[in-house]
């Protein structure tokens, strides 16, 4: 069992948007930067986001970060297909880092 | 472009022993933190390991004791002794840079190990 909760999994349409939650505490995410990644079955995880709300090089604008307290949002518009895979997000906790339990989303 | 490769998994018996090695390219290799990150089937990312450009280690309660990091800035390569496998540490063992603002910048495509009598 995590230190970090997610969702088990989120589902939305091509083109809209959702948002995924990861939620901590003040050991973790509350006095810490979080990153996010995408994996797609068979793949290794891709950094999405980092210190929070930052974007790698190459990964489009269509994918956003926040924090507030002790819990951070990973944001995806413009839905599409190939979006479809499992998203973690990972913290610094106890001298350790921590990943969440992973929320895969399903574009219907 | 940076790539990270990894290399040393296999079938290993419980009690025993591996090696695992990651090459680095596209970098200035001794400038940058490194770590593993394993994960089992089925299952999300575990966070196992990591080396700091200073030499810093740091590890998962569940390793800690039992595998090692190291690197050889020579050679632009990053290593985990494990030692003492269970079966538990069965997982897809993939190296990492990072971490940097606290994120994984770079991952490999990863190792196999199977612990298994």
């Amino acid at each position: 069992q995590s230190v970090l909760t997610q969702p088990p999994s989120v589902s939305a349409a091509p083109g809209q948007k959702v948002t995924i939650s990861c939620s901590g505490s003040s050991s973790n995410i509350g006095n810490n930067y979080v990153s996010w990644y995408q994996q797609v079955p068979g793949t290794a995880p891709k950094l999405l986001i980092y210190e929070n709300n930052k974007r790698p090089s190459g990964i489009p604008d269509r994918f956003s970060g926040s924090k507030s307290g002790t819990s951070a949002t990973l944001g995806i518009t413009g839905l599409q297909t190939g979006d479809e895979a499992d998203y973690y997000c990972v913290t610094w906790h106890s001298s350790h880092w921590v990943f969440g339990g992973g929320t895969k989303l399903t574009v219907l | 472009e940076v790539q990270v490769l990894e290399s040393g998994g296999g079938l290993v018996q419980p009690g025993g022993s591996l090696r695992l090695s990651c090459e680095a390219s596209g970098l200035t290799f001794r400038n940058y933190a490194m770590s593993w990150v394993r994960q089992a089937p089925g299952k999300g990312p575990e966070w196992v390991s990591a080396l700091t450009d200073s030499g810093g280690t740091y590890y998962a309660d569940s390793v800690k004791g039992r595998f090692s990091i190291s690197r050889d800035d020579w050679k632009n390569t990053l290593y985990l002794q494990m030692n003492s496998l269970r079966a538990e540490d069965t997982a897809l063992y993939y190296c990492t840079k990072g971490p940097s603002s606290d994120a994984f910048h770079i991952w490999g495509q990863g190792t196999m190990v199977t612990v298994s009598s």
